[in-house]
């Protein structure tokens, strides 16, 4: 099937800086995707999501970027704290699909 | 209060037992799922039941026969258990949309860490 995969396996970044995780997604037919956080030895936890009609959505301290253009999706954290070392994963979702789909992984490391 | 629940969180077994893991959810979601998760942290849908009812089952040896006896609830049991089926195992749990929806979001447990000897 569709697979999503993240540009980067790892990203180091300054405590105080923003961070931008990437994303490209295959399957046009998706309409739904995800971000979720997973902190060492726990399950992914939600952190946002975006539906296809839209092209951006922001929560705290997080915004999601959604261009269907070129498939491509990210995630941009504020003011990187140490709390947000860990692995990123964006999934996505279909209509026609009742799964999610995941992609590799980023590892955030946070530096103080 | 936990959302979502596994036990046991850690399970070490010998390779040819057979084994099974829970999933409680208490958030009135109606659709469970069975994820595994490799060293490489990739994660791989497994099944998804909504209502008791099996709607998605990947490619997964039938040594592996998830069981929900009632919607707030999905196990795993898998016989004979081999070296490659060490991993995390994850439950999630969501509403479902169904045909006419889209997927909607998914909610995880913390895991179950499996290690076959």
């Amino acid at each position: 099937g569709e697979s999503v995969g993240l540009h980067l396996p790892t990203l180091s970044v300054q405590e105080g800086d923003n961070s931008i995780i990437n994303c490209a997604y295959s399957n046009s037919a998706s309409d739904y995707f995800i971000w979720y956080k997973q902190e060492s030895g726990k399950g992914p936890q939600f952190i946002i999501d975006i539906r296809s009609n839209m092209d951006k959505r922001q929560g705290q301290r997080v915004t999601v970027l959604l261009n269907k253009t070129v498939k491509h999706l990210s995630l941009q954290i504020a003011a990187t704290q140490p709390g947000d070392s860990a692995v990123y994963f964006c999934a996505e979702g279909g209509a026609a699909d009742y799964k999610l789909s995941f992609g590799a992984g980023t590892t955030v490391t946070v530096r103080a | 209060d936990t959302a979502v629940s596994q036990t046991p969180k850690y399970l070490v077994t010998q390779m040819g037992n057979d084994k099974s893991i829970k999933c409680e959810q208490n958030l009135g979601h109606d659709t469970m799922y069975w994820y595994k998760q490799d060293s490489k942290k990739f994660l791989k849908i497994m099944f998804s039941y909504n209502n008791k009812e099996l709607i998605i089952n990947e490619t997964v040896p039938n040594r592996f026969s998830p069981k929900s006896p009632d919607k707030a609830h999905l196990n795993l049991h898998i016989n004979s258990l081999e070296l490659g089926d060490s991993a995390v195992y994850f439950c999630a749990s969501s509403y479902y949309t169904g045909t006419s929806g889209t997927t909607d979001t998914q909610y995880f447990g913390p895991g179950t860490r499996l290690t076959v000897l």
